[in-house]
């Protein structure tokens, strides 16, 4: 089975852009994970959505936004770019709803903010 | 929400030696995964561990989930060990919510 794919894998914008980053998860499993990795905070939890409806949702601001497709493919956006959202945007899917399934991860999408 | 603490932050180690990493959390768990970063950024599952003992070559990983935390071992580290290493916890009804510790750096000279 391939893995979770994530594209583009490398983003320059300028502040004040909006930036779209697409996630296909592993065939077959439906629910679909984001994170935010910065070398000051870590790795923290964007957003999670199942069948195409958010269930979950992390402490960012407005500007970050996502959706899922009836396929399980799922977008994220970030309108009005900061320098500081600058980072590495991981997708991870699972094949289960339950928060103890397995969580598979993307190679994740590069994103620079100038 | 639930705490997640990691140490050591950074390990070196000569090729050979054995490390072990731990994973402290602060709250009923029912998801633990330990994860290895590698240079390019790609999280590589190691272990989903919520409790018990798993083994998986050179690594095994245990889980004492009455007393909150989680040890990572490995053995006969080689070069191709170092990175990041993390753990991720999650609990009650957190769907697709991990939680993430600051991560080990294991860095393994030859």
């Amino acid at each position: 089975k391939a893995g979770v794919t994530q594209t583009p894998r490398y983003l320059i914008k300028t502040r004040g852009q909006q930036v779209t980053l697409s996630c296909s998860p592993i065939s077959g499993h439906r629910s679909v994970s984001w994170y935010q990795q910065t070398p000051g905070q870590g790795l923290q939890f964007l957003f999670e959505y199942f069948s195409e409806t958010q269930r979950n949702k992390g402490n960012f601001p407005g500007r970050f936004s996502g959706r899922q497709f009836s396929n399980s493919r799922s977008e994220m956006n970030v309108s009005t770019l900061e320098l500081g959202d600058s980072a590495l945007y991981l997708c991870a899917s699972s094949a289960y709803p339950g928060p103890s399934d397995t969580q598979y991860f993307g190679p994740g999408t590069r994103l620079t903010v100038l | 929400g639930i705490q997640v603490e990691q140490s050591p932050p950074d390990l070196i180690l000569q090729e050979g030696a054995n490390s072990t990493l731990r994973c402290n959390f602060s709250d009923s768990v029912n998801n633990l995964q330990w994860f290895h970063q590698n240079p390019w950024g790609q999280l590589i599952n190691l272990f989903y561990i919520p409790s018990g003992t798993k083994q998986n070559g050179r690594l095994s990983a245990t889980t004492v989930a009455t007393e909150r935390y989680s040890l990572l071992y490995i053995s006969s580290s080689q070069t191709t060990d170092s990175g990041v290493y993390f753990c991720a916890v999650a609990g009650g009804t957190s769907y697709g919510k991990l939680t993430f510790g600051q991560g080990t750096i294991l860095t393994v000279h030859p």
